[in-house]
């Protein structure tokens, strides 16, 4: 079975700073990993994927996700912080059409 | 991207009534929606698989005559809450793929808020 762990429920970050939402993973074969933003009251926006190919993978609003298969992890990153990336983020992997989530991480930016 | 339409994004029911959510894929064919059930704070938790044409998957713990689920057409899937109760209050999240993107991102839509009262 497949399985993701967001190990901080929450991180905090100056504005201006760099970010990491932490994501690791347990999949069998080859896995398809995504990252997900949510808004208060609001559905999930796709930020970006991992398929195949480059292990750096750049996504929307400038953030980034680096695959590591080694450590099995997955972990958002972003150079330089807005209060505006305040959200609940969800990394999410996909083993056979069905996507399982991560318990999800609220990231905070303080201005 | 594709979108997803959900309606209604906010409900307020009276205990015992239904309760219908529509989910909407505007400009792709999903053979495919999920419905999920977020509580606050918490992550997403799969309801049911919706499958067009055919009954929908659920997952263990659903209960299926409650959580009525249709995916009548290839861009619409319906989740209907049948005879409400106060904890079935909580947020609804449905999302779909693209079968012709094969499997990359789901599409999620903007969520309903269901309160039963």
């Amino acid at each position: 079975a497949q399985s993701v762990a967001q190990p901080e429920d929450q991180v905090n970050v100056a504005e201006g700073n760099p970010l990491t939402v932490k994501c690791t993973y347990s999949v069998s074969g080859n896995p398809y990993l995504f990252w997900y933003v949510q808004y208060p009251n609001r559905g999930l926006q796709f930020l970006l994927k991992y398929i195949t190919g480059d292990n750096l993978v750049k996504g929307s609003y400038g953030f980034e996700a680096e695959f590591n298969k080694s450590q099995t992890s997955f972990h958002l990153k972003k150079p330089s912080a807005l209060v505006s990336d305040s959200a609940l983020y969800f990394c999410a992997v996909d083993a056979g059409n069905m996507l399982t989530f991560g318990g999800g991480t609220r990231l905070m930016v303080k201005p | 991207g594709a979108v997803v339409s959900q309606h209604p994004s906010r409900v307020i029911c009276k205990s015992g009534t239904s309760v219908k959510i529509e989910c909407r894929s505007l400009d792709f064919q999903a053979t495919t929606m999920f419905w999920y059930r977020q509580f606050p704070k918490k992550s997403l938790m799969l309801m049911a698989t919706s499958n067009e044409g055919s009954k929908a998957t659920y997952e263990q713990g659903v209960e299926k005559d409650k959580f009525l689920i249709n995916h009548a057409s290839l861009t619409l899937s319906t989740l209907t809450v049948t005879s409400a109760h106060p904890e079935d209050s909580s947020f609804y999240i449905c999302s779909a793929r693209d079968i012709l993107l094969g499997n990359t991102e789901a599409f999620f839509g903007q969520g309903t808020r269901l309160t039963v009262v």
